[in-house]
């Protein structure tokens, strides 16, 4: 079975410090892994994808498969990355369902 | 970008009643469409994945006799919730996936209450 672990309900930082959201998966197959965004009052939207390994709004994340782990970072965190953040697996099968993570909700301090 | 819209955005019901919510892709072909649900300060739980022209594949625990999804066109899915209970009071999210890739765009989402 899949599974998506986002170990911090709540994370807080100083606008300008560093910043780390964790993510865990189990899965047998090769990750599709993903990180959603959503803002207050807002929809869900995509934020980044392992395999494009782009970098969007300074944020990265990488895929790392001994810790199983994609860690979505950015060095300098700015008030308006105040979100809820998902960590999503995707599935293998002709679906390509998504798994999400329990979120994890960042507050920038001024 | 890809748009997806839901309607209503929030409804209230009486307890026995049935409700329908729609989801759209506005400006792509949908041939996948998924069916969330989120409690307050939870995260997103998939109730059913829809195929346009199949049946919809329900996830373990979910009543489909009581959500039932259709998705006629690549354009359009709806749930609707029947003989609702305070208890299907909730955030129902939907995501619609074009023909290609793992990327899904969500609707804005329907708060539903049930009195």
């Amino acid at each position: 079975a899949q599974r998506v672990t986002q170990p911090e309900k709540l994370l807080s930082v100083f606008k300008g410090a560093p910043v780390e959201l964790k993510c865990n998966y189990s899965y047998s197959g090769s990750p599709e892994l993903f990180w959603y965004v959503q803002y207050s009052r807002q929809r869900l939207q995509l934020l980044l994808r392992h395999i494009s390994r782009e970098s969007i709004k300074g944020f990265t994340a990488d895929l790392n498969k001994g810790e199983t782990s994609f860690h979505l970072k950015k060095p300098f965190a700015q008030e308006e990355d105040s979100a809820m953040y998902y960590c999503a697996l995707g599935s293998s099968g002709s679906a390509r369902q998504l798994t999400f993570g329990s979120g994890t909700q960042l507050t920038v301090l001024p | 970008g890809a748009v997806v819209s839901q309607h209503p955005s929030w409804v209230i019901c009486k307890s026995g009643t049935s409700v329908k919510i729609e989801c759209r892709s506005l400006d792509f072909q949908a041939t996948t469409m998924f069916w969330y649900r989120q409690f307050p300060k939870q995260s997103l739980m998939l109730m059913a994945t829809s195929n346009e022209g199949s049946k919809a594949t329900y996830e373990q625990g979910v009543e489909k006799d009581k959500f039932l999804i259709n998705h006629a066109s690549l354009t359009l899915s709806t749930l609707t919730v029947t003989s609702a209970h305070p208890e299907d009071s909730s955030f129902y999210i939907c995501s619609a996936r074009p023909s290609t890739g793992f990327e899904q765009y969500f609707g804005p989402g329907t708060r539903l209450t049930v009195t």
